[in-house]
């Protein structure tokens, strides 16, 4: 039972457009998200994050976008660069603490 | 500050074998959490411990436990291993259980 899903495995952009990443989760109970960038043979590191009392968070070339009715979240790379290159996970943080995590999506910026 | 390690970085074993991996947190945190990544699952949530007890579990068989130490260093063992459990195992430590995780580069673990 997937509860944080990307449903898009791999994603490609020219460099200097617009990249957008998707998820969508099925627990409304859901009220912290994040986003993890993975390069090869390296960890996740935390990119950016929102609360469900925001439907919006900016940082940078970064933007995260938060629809609670339709239970779903967007990730914006505005412009992309081929350093972005990675894989870009979202997760659901729980009441407990526990991260729940979608399956991840392979960007890959061309220059 | 170190950053989260994990050792060994790679690990081969057979069908049937048990296996420790090891996890030394960023000093100063308490909480470390153990993750399992595989293409198309993502990462899987596997437990998460802080000061020595188990707060959390995903839903992974009994074969998959862990331990924390005092010095907060976990360890996480799986026993009997079957060809699924090929993966790269992830810990990710944090200052107190629900705060921002740092994830260590992983162990990737071969059952043959």
């Amino acid at each position: 039972d997937q509860q944080v899903k990307q449903n898009s495995p791999s994603l490609s952009v020219q460099e200097g457009r617009i990249s957008i990443l998707n998820c969508d989760y099925t627990n409304s109970m859901f009220d912290y998200f994040l986003w993890y960038k993975k390069y090869p043979a390296e960890g996740p590191t935390f990119l950016i994050s929102i609360s469900s009392i925001k439907d919006k968070n900016e940082d940078g070339r970064f933007t995260v976008f938060l629809n609670k009715s339709a239970k779903h979240l967007s990730l914006h790379i505005v412009p992309s660069q081929p350093g972005d290159s990675a894989v870009y996970f979202c997760a659901a943080q729980t009441d407990t603490g526990k991260l729940i995590f979608g399956q991840g999506t392979t960007l890959q910026v061309k220059p | 500050k170190a950053g989260v390690t994990q050792t060994p970085r790679y690990l081969i074993k057979t069908r049937g074998q048990q296996v420790t991996l090891s996890c030394s947190p960023i000093s100063g945190h308490r909480s470390v959490s153990w993750y399992q990544q595989t293409p198309g699952q993502g990462l899987q949530f596997l437990f998460e411990y802080f000061s020595e007890t188990q707060r959390n579990k995903g839903n992974f068989p009994g074969r998959f436990s862990g331990r924390q130490f005092s010095n907060s260093r976990s360890e996480m063992n799986v026993s009997t291993l079957e060809l699924g459990d090929s993966a790269l195992y992830l810990c990710a430590s944090s200052l107190i259980a629900g705060s921002e995780q740092y994830f260590g580069p992983g162990t990737r673990l071969t059952v043959t």
